[in-house]
C-alpha cells in the first residue's frame, strides 16, 4: 500500500493563480481531510468528507473547495491564491474517525504540500 | 478561538528524562483524545489515544494521563531518548462527528 500520497511536494503561486493540490488514498478508506498548518496554530481542518459525494466544512474553508467524485481522491482547490494561504497542508484519511470502541480510528497523514503565495 | 489549549510551545529534556505536555479543552462532548507524533518533513502520526472511561493509557514509553474533572490531559514520556525529537500534537473529537480539534503543537527537544 502506498497510504495516503500528495502531490506536489512544493508549489509557488503568484496572488490570484488558481491551483489544485492532488490527494489519493489506496486503504479504502471512507473519512478523508485537508488540514492546513501554520506555526503556532497546529492543524485547522479546511475541509473533510465522509464517502464519495459528500463533503463539508471544517474550520477554515474560505478560500478552498473539494469535491470527492471517488473513494480514492479528494482534491483540495485554490480558486484565487492570497499570500495568507502560504502553509504546508496536508491530507489525512481514516476507516472511522473517532468511531466507537474497538473501531479502528486511526487517521493516515500524507507527507504534505508546502505551498508559497508570493 | 482554540477550542484545544497546548503547553509548551517548545520543550528541551535530557536524555532519560521524563517530558510532559499538557493539553486542556473546552468542550465537554470531546470523547476521543489522541496525540500525534511529527517529525520534519513528514506529515503526523498518530502515537497513543484515549477515550474519557479511563484515566490512564500506556503505550511502551508513553503514557497518556486523562483527568476528565479538569477537562486537561496530558503526555508523558518515559527515559525520552534522541530519536523522539519532533512535534508532538494533542487533538480532541467527537465520536461521530468526524472532525479533530489539534493543539498548537510542542517542538520537544531531547538532549543526548
Amino acid at each position: 500500500n502506498a497510504g495516503v500520497t500528495q502531490t506536489p511536494k512544493f508549489q509557488v503561486l503568484k496572488t490570484g493563480q488558481s491551483m489544485t493540490l492532488q490527494c489519493a488514498q489506496d486503504m479504502n478508506h471512507e473519512y478523508m481531510s485537508w488540514y492546513r498548518q501554520d506555526p503556532g496554530m497546529g492543524l485547522r481542518l479546511i475541509h473533510y468528507s465522509v464517502g464519495a459525494g459528500i463533503t463539508d466544512q471544517g474550520e477554515v474553508p474560505n478560500g478552498y473547495n473539494v469535491s470527492r467524485s471517488t473513494t480514492e481522491d479528494f482534491p483540495l482547490r485554490l480558486l484565487s491564491a492570497a499570500p495568507s494561504q502560504t502553509s504546508v497542508y496536508f491530507c489525512a484519511s481514516s476507516y472511522d474517525l473517532a468511531g466507537g470502541l474497538g473501531t479502528t480510528d486511526t487517521q493516515y497523514f500524507g507527507p504534505g504540500t508546502r505551498l508559497t503565495v508570493l | 478561538q482554540q477550542q484545544v489549549k497546548q503547553s509548551p510551545q517548545s520543550l528541551i529534556v535530557q536524555k532519560g528524562g521524563i517530558p510532559i505536555i499538557n493539553c486542556a479543552y473546552e468542550n465537554t462532548a470531546f470523547d476521543y483524545f489522541p496525540w500525534y507524533q511529527q517529525f520534519p518533513g513528514k506529515g503526523p502520526a498518530l502515537l497513543i489515544a484515549i477515550r474519557p472511561d479511563v484515566s490512564e493509557k500506556k503505550e511502551g514509553r508513553f503514557t497518556i494521563s486523562f483527568n476528565k474533572s479538569a477537562k486537561q490531559f496530558s503526555l508523558h514520556i518515559m527515559d525520552s531518548q534522541p530519536g523522539d525529537s519532533a512535534t508532538y500534537f494533542c487533538a480532541a473529537a467527537i465520536q461521530g462527528a468526524q472532525k479533530l480539534v489539534f493543539g498548537q503543537g510542542t517542538r520537544l527537544t531531547i538532549n543526548p
